[in-house]
């Protein structure tokens, strides 16, 4: 099953903050974070393992709700570079890498 | 440090006709993934390669079939091809099965 994504779409001013959540109704072993700007691929932003270890870039970070299956990225002093559209794919156990994505959240950032 | 690869760019194929498109990963990873995207949408996972088997297949008819080979890179090919089959195709690429997964530029296959 797909994760739901919110919100869909969100707008900000450069140096504002957001929190892009997405959820999941099955188990997850691990939540994955990516940004795509238009006509590139996505890019790896952060992942989070159950158990509680994550990696990615040093300016993002992430949470992961273990009991609720939920995952929240945190996008602090907003940079008009951080404009695009945000997908959390999610892996379940004994899934291996098969990650699922979201719909997407569209974040634009204006000077 | 090379990243993960795919060729062609762009490639236009008539209906019924068979296509393969090629990744090589990036340096150390062993995993290639394969995804479709359709224009608006989140990836959708093709299946996942390691140690030249397919370890994970998504919900993709059996039109769509793949390989890796003993260098790690891999081919994604599709026979009788449906309009609906044009899409960005992307190459992930990731050092095991459950870790990170690093995308390609990505494939764009129009179906005319």
């Amino acid at each position: 099953q797909q994760p739901v994504q919110s919100p869909q779409a969100v707008i900000l001013r450069e140096g504002e903050d957001a929190v892009i959540n997405c959820s999941s109704s099955k188990a997850l072993y691990s939540v994955h974070w990516y940004r795509q700007k238009h006509g590139e691929a996505p890019v790896f932003l952060m992942i989070l393992l159950k158990g509680g270890e994550q990696k990615g870039h040093d300016k993002i970070s992430a949470s992961f709700n273990e009991k609720k299956q939920q995952s929240s990225l945190y996008l602090t002093a907003s940079q008009l570079s951080y404009s695009g559209t945000y997908f959390c794919g999610t892996a379940s156990y004994n899934q291996g890498g098969k990650l699922i994505f979201g719909q997407g959240t569209e974040l634009s950032v204006k000077p | 440090d090379a990243g993960v690869t795919q060729s062609p760019t762009h490639l236009i194929k008539t209906r019924g006709q068979q296509v393969t498109l090629r990744c090589s990963p990036k340096s150390g990873h062993d995993t290639v993934s394969w995804y479709q995207q359709a224009l608006g949408q989140g990836p959708q996972f093709i299946f996942q390669y390691y140690e030249e088997e397919e370890r994970q297949r998504g919900n993709f008819p059996d039109r769509f079939s793949g390989h890796q080979f003993p260098n790690y890179s891999s081919e994604l090919n599709v026979n009788a091809l449906l309009l609906g089959d044009s899409a960005l195709y992307l190459c992930a690429s990731s050092s095991g099965l459950f870790y990170e997964q690093y995308f390609g530029p990505g494939t764009r296959l129009t179906v005319t």
